[in-house]
């Protein structure tokens, strides 16, 4: 079955990175993508960015180019978000999502997230 | 604010119909597919309709998703306590002034 494993939670300050993996299991990887959805504290959700693990092109969303950075391990299966420059409002549950070989928003399996809280 | 405009909340009675609409533009649900997601409390978003009205295997035929120019509805048929939960809408936006995929603020559904 297609499951989506996330890595735990992690407490950065002001200014600091954090790079999240997602690791996936179940199916091709390559054969997919995979967006990132970030969800701060009571709010709803907001797309990212998304990545192709068949070629590593990527599509970020406007306001977080230049701090964030997605990835792929194609040999473990692994896929990456790493965000730079964190401030409190970065503060979220952020998701993994499997999603198309070309961005859309469709997404059919879901990581079970993963914390970032961001304080001083 | 979101660029899908959904209603903050909704209730019905178990057994009842609710409907959740969603709102758009043309760059969006005007020009593309619509997704909707349930999300249940403290757990990640599930994919519940895509391309309008399509249910993934394993979604009860309960839950139908409809769109109409630049509108969508989710509705749900049967009520159940267990239905209980935030739905989203999201959509492809193809103007370049956002990001190219916009979700709907977020419904939350009580079953009374």
């Amino acid at each position: 079955q297609v499951q989506l494993v996330q890595s735990g939670a992690e407490v950065k300050k002001p200014g600091a990175s954090v790079k999240v993996s997602c690791k996936a299991s179940g199916y091709t990887f390559t054969s997919y993508g995979i967006s990132w959805v970030r969800q701060a504290p009571g709010q709803g959700l907001e797309w990212m960015g998304w990545i192709s693990a068949y070629n590593g092109n990527t599509n970020y969303a406007q306001k977080l180019q230049g701090r964030v950075t997605m990835t792929t391990d194609t040999s473990t299966s692994t896929a990456y978000m790493e965000l730079r420059s964190l401030r409190s409002d970065d503060t979220a549950v952020y998701y993994c999502a499997r999603g198309g070989v070309v961005p859309a928003a469709q997404f059919d399996y879901w990581g079970q997230g993963t914390l970032v809280t961001v304080s001083s | 604010q979101s660029v899908l405009t959904q209603p903050p909340s909704a209730s019905g009675t178990p057994g009842q119909r609710v409907t959740i609409s969603c709102s758009g533009s043309s760059s969006n649900i005007g020009s593309n597919y619509v997704y909707w997601y349930q999300q249940l409390p403290g757990t990640a978003p599930k994919l519940l309709i895509y391309r309008n009205n399509q249910r993934p295997s394993g979604v009860p035929d309960r839950f139908s998703g409809s769109k109409s120019g630049t509108s969508a509805s989710l509705a749900i048929s049967g009520l159940r306590s267990e239905d209980e939960a935030d739905y989203y809408c999201a959509a492809w936006d193809d103007s370049l002034s956002g990001p190219p995929v916009v979700f709907g603020g977020g419904t939350k559904l009580t079953v009374l």
